[in-house]
């Protein structure tokens, strides 16, 4: 079946406008994580949404960013006033979640690379 | 708090050698995940392995084997008779406990097989 998708792939923008980031995640995973990758680093996780419960927000770098998922499925990713140091790779994760099992596999999408200029 | 740390950043290795990646793990929690991810060139993350803390067994899976051992905080990975297509970026992840399902990246370990 489809995987996790993202798009757009490649995002260039100026510095203080906004953008918008979206992840469609496999049919039928309840949890959603995105998570941003800088350049030849690790990933750091940004938000985590689970179900209808209150998502996970502390990742989120600064209140310039924030997330939604609307319906229990698609995600989108908002910064607003990009800056600089917002340039990296932005990952969108779905996972089937089952809360007696404890955290399940993360399939990830192929990225949005951001480049604020 | 929870944190994942991958000490090597970069490894190089010859076609066919043994290489082992080290991940230790800190976390005040009883029941915890560990996972170990693989990045490719191509750059879109695969999973390869899930373990629970309770499940301190090691595991091989063809030509890859685990090594989990609590005493010392670490789940380390082995990669047997390796490929020129191992050559990725490997990441070691924690999630679980009273982190929920947060997931806790290491900073990854480069993997270069030569041919």
């Amino acid at each position: 079946g489809a995987g996790v998708s993202q798009s757009p792939s490649n995002k260039v923008t100026e510095k203080g406008k906004d953008v918008e980031l979206r992840c469609d995640p496999i049919s039928g995973h309840t949890a959603l994580y995105w998570y941003r990758q800088s350049l030849g680093q690790g990933l750091e996780f940004l938000i985590y949404f689970q179900g209808n419960s209150a998502p996970d927000k502390s990742g989120l770098p600064s209140d310039r960013f924030s997330a939604e998922r609307t319906g229990g499925s698609v995600s989108t990713l908002t910064i607003q006033r990009t800056q600089q140091e917002d340039s990296a790779v932005y990952l969108c994760a779905s996972s089937l979640e089952k809360l007696a099992g404890g955290p399940d596999t993360q399939y990830f999408g192929p990225g949005t690379r951001l480049t604020v200029l | 708090a929870q944190k994942v740390t991958q000490a090597q950043t970069e490894i190089s290795v010859v076609e066919k050698e043994d290489v082992t990646l080290d991940c230790v793990y800190e976390t005040r929690d009883t029941t915890y995940y560990l996972f170990w991810y693989k990045q490719p060139p191509s750059g879109e993350l695969v999973f390869l392995i899930r373990r629970n803390s309770f499940d301190e067994q090691n595991e091989i899976s063809g030509r890859y084997s685990w090594n989990f051992q609590k005493s010392t905080s670490s789940f380390n990975f082995t990669i047997t008779a390796s490929q020129v297509v191992d050559s990725a970026v490997y990441f070691c992840a924690l999630s679980g406990g009273t982190g929920g399902f947060k997931t806790i990246f290491g900073a990854g370990t480069r993997l270069f097989v030569k041919a």
